[in-house]
Order: C-alpha cells, then sequence, then structure tokens
C-alpha cells in the first residue's frame, strides 16, 4: 500500500498568511493527487485534483504542485473561511489512500 | 446539480450486519464509477471499496471478504452491504463519485457496539 505521509499535522495561522501543505507519498503516484478541505461535521471538499488542477468554484488562493512522491497545498492569503482540515489523497494505485490531515486553525 | 445522499447506518451489535445506500441525482449514475470511504470518529479518512461503471469492484484489505459493494443503475443507488461487523468499523460512511472522487455525501453513521 502507498503511505502518504502529511505534514505539518497542526498549523496556526493568521488571516492573510501564506500557508503550505506537504504530502509524501512512499512511491511515485504520477501526479494523481487530490487535496481536500472538510470543516467540523461536513463532507471533505475537493480542492486540487491531479496535483494543479482547481476544482471548479474553488478560489485561486488555493494551489497545488509537485510530482514523483512530494506534494504541496499552497493557500497564497489565508481567508477566514479556509480553516479546517486538510486531507492528501492518491488516486494512483489500489487501495487509495489519504494523509492523516492538517488541522489548519487560527492563530 | 450532484447529489448523493446516504442512509441506513445506526447501531449494531458485533457480528451483525446492516446495509447503506446511497441515492444518487444531478448526473448520470450509471455512467461514473463510485466509492465507499469512511471516517472513524475523531479519525481521518479510509477508503473503503469501489465499483466501476461496469460493475468491477475493488475492496480495502480490511473490508474484503465482510463488505460487498454494488450498485442498481435503474434506481441510480450505490449499496454497501456490511456484515461481520466489528467494534472497529464504527465510522461515519461516505459515499463519493468518480475514481478521482470529487462529490462526496453528507454521511451516514455505523455504530458497531453490544
Amino acid at each position: 500500500d502507498i503511505q502518504m505521509t502529511q505534514s505539518p499535522s497542526l498549523l496556526s495561522a493568521s488571516v492573510g498568511d501564506r500557508v503550505t501543505i506537504n504530502c509524501k507519498a512512499s512511491q511515485n503516484i504520477n501526479k494523481y493527487l487530490n487535496w481536500y478541505q472538510q470543516k467540523l461535521g461536513e463532507a471533505p471538499k475537493l480542492l486540487i485534483y491531479n496535483t494543479n488542477n482547481l476544482q471548479t468554484g474553488i478560489p485561486s488562493r488555493f494551489s497545488g504542485s509537485g510530482s514523483g512522491t512530494d506534494y504541496t497545498l499552497t493557500i497564497s492569503s489565508l481567508q477566514p473561511e479556509d480553516f479546517g482540515t486538510y486531507f492528501c489523497f492518491q488516486h494512483n494505485s489500489w487501495p487509495y489512500t489519504f494523509g492523516a490531515g492538517t488541522k489548519l486553525e487560527l492563530k | 446539480a450532484v447529489q448523493l445522499v446516504e442512509s441506513g447506518g445506526g447501531l449494531v451489535q458485533p457480528g451483525k450486519s446492516l446495509k447503506l445506500s446511497c441515492s444518487a441525482s444531478g448526473f448520470t449514475f450509471s455512467s461514473y464509477g463510485m466509492h465507499w470511504i469512511r471516517q472513524a470518529p475523531g479519525k481521518g479518512l479510509d477508503w473503503v471499496a469501489y465499483i466501476s461503471s461496469s460493475s468491477g469492484t475493488v475492496y480495502a484489505d480490511a473490508v474484503k471478504e465482510r463488505f460487498t459493494i454494488s450498485r442498481d443503475n435503474a434506481k441510480n443507488t450505490l449499496y454497501l452491504q456490511l456484515n461481520s461487523l466489528k467494534s472497529e468499523d464504527t465510522a461515519i460512511y461516505y459515499c463519493a463519485r468518480k475514481w478521482t472522487v470529487d462529490y462526496w455525501g453528507q454521511g451516514v453513521m455505523v455504530t458497531v457496539s453490544s
């Protein structure tokens, strides 16, 4: 199984900050990497698919990059509605696997 | 708009069975693969099973031989049959669309406890 190591697990930031979240796969996942945002009591929402493609309706302050085993989600200027938990997800090979999550909280 | 609505959850004793449903609307259900993904209370996400548009299936090792994913395209509904349930199966179960997992339902809670 492909292990997804996500860091940091907790991130404290302020409105307007630029933040990055990282995900490292245990093997090459060929850019088949998605990022999701989850708020308390809600289902995850797709932000970025296949490394760097912005899902319809998602603000352009979200962006993704990476290749091989290393991937990054960047929020260019944090907004109040961006706080929550972020998960990476690989869909390159079965079984599909998620990162453990990054909780983004208000500093 | 794409809508996925899960149902069928509840409290069940260890060793018993339960069947979850996911009603789909807003897209051509028969053309898409579908997933079940679960989240234990306060924990991360675990992929459970996938069924393709042609009904090929894949399972996580933790549920293989116990869970069965199926679909009824005439009813636009996805199912997950959960057998031989264990306490560690306690989770919110989400259905999600497409092999790339784009849209998710709101989830249904399954609690396995005596």
